[in-house]
C-alpha cells in the first residue's frame, strides 16, 4: 500500500525566507510524485510532479522538488518566500493503472511580513 | 482544453434533507472521475470513484452515494443529510495512466445545518 507523510500541519516563514515543505512516501513500486496548492475556499491545483524522469522537479510559481529515492523524499522548496505563495499544500504519491492517489494531510504555508 | 465544472459552489441544507452535487467534464473523453472531502483539519479523504459509465468505487461507507450516468458526469447524492456531512466536497478528474495528476474543480462548500 501507499502512503505519504507531510511533517508539519503547519509551516510559518518570513517573506523572502526559504520554503521548504517536506513529504516522505512509502511505496512497493516505483511512485509518481505530486504537489498540489490549494487557496482557501478553491481546488487543488497541480503545483509540480515526478514520473521518473528527472529527479528534480521545477513547478509553476517557482517552486521546485526533488526526488530521493534513498530518502522516499519528495519535498518542495522555494528560494524566497511570497505573501501569495500562503496555502495549503498538498503532497501525494500514485502508480500506474486506475488507483487513486493518495494524499497527505496537507501543510498550511502562512508567509509573514 | 479540458475544463471541470462543479456545482453549486455553496451550500446550505436541514438535516434530513437529500443531496445532489454535480460535476461534469468537457474536451476529454472517458476520464477517471473521483469526488473527495475535506473536513476541517483533516486532510482530502477519498469518497468515491469511477473508471467508466456505471462503475463507482466506495472508499469510504457512509451516508453518500455517486452515480455516473454518463461518461463525462458524476454525481454525489444523498437520500438524507447529516450533520456530519459539511465539508468542502471537490469533484477531480485524470486522464491517462497512473502518470497523470488530477485536476480538481473549484469545489462545494456543504453546510448541514
Amino acid at each position: 500500500a501507499q502512503s505519504v507523510t507531510q511533517l508539519g500541519s503547519h509551516v510559518s516563514v518570513s517573506e523572502g525566507a526559504l520554503v521548504l515543505l517536506r513529504c516522505n512516501y512509502s511505496s512497493s513500486v516505483p511512485p509518481y510524485l505530486f504537489w498540489y496548492v490549494q487557496y482557501p475556499n478553491q481546488g487543488l491545483q497541480l503545483l509540480l510532479k515526478y514520473t521518473s524522469a528527472a529527479t528534480l522537479v521545477k513547478g509553476i510559481n517557482g517552486f521546485e522538488a526533488e526526488f530521493k529515492k534513498s530518502e522516499t523524499s519528495f519535498h518542495l522548496t522555494k528560494p524566497s518566500a511570497h505573501m501569495s505563495d500562503a496555502a495549503e499544500y498538498f503532497c501525494a504519491v500514485g502508480r500506474t493503472g486506475n488507483t487513486p492517489l493518495v494524499f497527505g494531510k496537507g501543510t498550511r504555508l502562512s508567509v509573514i511580513a | 482544453s479540458q475544463t471541470i465544472h462543479q456545482w453549486p459552489a455553496t451550500l446550505v441544507q436541514p438535516v434530513g434533507s437529500p443531496l445532489s452535487l454535480e460535476c461534469t467534464v468537457e474536451g476529454t473523453s472517458n476520464p477517471n472521475l473521483y469526488w473527495y472531502r475535506q473536513a476541517a483539519g483533516r486532510g482530502l479523504q477519498l469518497l468515491f470513484y469511477s473508471v467508466g459509465i456505471g462503475q463507482i468505487s466506495s472508499e469510504v461507507p457512509q451516508n453518500l452515494s455517486a452515480s455516473r450516468p454518463q461518461d463525462r458526469q458524476f454525481i454525489l447524492s444523498s437520500k438524507k443529510l447529516l450533520l456530519s456531512d459539511s465539508g468542502f466536497y471537490l469533484c477531480a478528474w485524470r486522464g491517462g495512466g497512473g502518470n497523470y495528476g488530477y485536476t480538481f474543480g473549484s469545489g462545494t462548500r456543504l453546510t448541514v445545518v
